[in-house]
């Protein structure tokens, strides 16, 4: 198994700022996804973050939006730009270990 | 690309029922087939998996089994107990621990 941490766990954010979330797996990983799960919805995949390459987005969302870094094989982050309330989400991270995926707790923003 | 769809949206049973959520998939190249359970305020968690080479798994009260012909599979949750009251949702990916496609997810209500 594993344990994903994220920080942060919630904010309240003003619109037009932007957000870094911070993704930390305890173990060494290839594969990490970042997931988008609007307020009584499903899950939404955002984007694919390999470390050593660009992230790959999925249909919908784009870099200048919503930037990831993955400088390490434990740590990625999500950066949510230019924020407007419809980005009011929990986000979520997840990582493959073996075949299997795991996810963090997610992190819960309210744009205002 | 894929599509799941889940049913129902909402389950209600008596505590000690049994339940039963099911999924059908569009893509016959998915391969993997996880159920996440996801408790209010938590991140999904993974309760069981299966993959195309078999039909059926169980671990202690859950079971799922898969029907690739016509491209359907569902979770059995045998003895149902309050704990088991959470939102559960079925994905499938077209690689053993990539990319997930999510289902609408089951908000499960056991009564006792």
């Amino acid at each position: 198994s594993a344990v994903i941490s994220q920080k942060p766990s919630r904010d309240i954010c003003q619109r037009g700022t932007s957000l870094t979330i911070q993704c930390q797996v305890d173990s060494q990983v290839t594969m990490m996804f970042w997931y988008r799960q609007q307020p009584g919805q499903s899950l939404t995949l955002i984007a694919t973050a390999n470390q050593g390459s660009e992230a790959t987005y999925e249909s919908g969302f784009v870099i200048d939006k919503f930037p990831i870094s993955r400088p390490n094989l434990t740590f990625s982050t999500l950066t949510v730009s230019n924020m407007s309330p419809e980005d009011s989400s929990i986000y979520l991270c997840s990582a493959r270990v073996g075949n299997t995926i795991y996810f963090g707790e997610g992190s819960w923003l309210t744009v205002v | 690309g894929e599509n799941v769809e889940q049913h129902p949206s909402t389950l209600s049973v008596q505590e000690g029922d049994s339940a039963v959520i099911k999924c059908t998939y569009s893509d016959s190249a998915s391969n993997y087939f996880p159920w996440y359970k996801q408790e209010l305020g938590k991140g999904p968690q993974l309760i069981i998996d299966i993959r195309s080479n078999v039909g059926e798994k169980k671990d202690q009260r859950i079971a799922v089994t898969l029907n690739k012909t016509a491209k359907h599979f569902s979770l059995h949750i045998t003895e149902t107990q309050p704990e088991d009251s959470a939102v559960y949702f079925c994905a499938a990916s077209k690689e053993y621990g990539n990319k997930l496609v999510f289902g609408a997810g089951t908000i499960l209500r056991v009564k006792s």
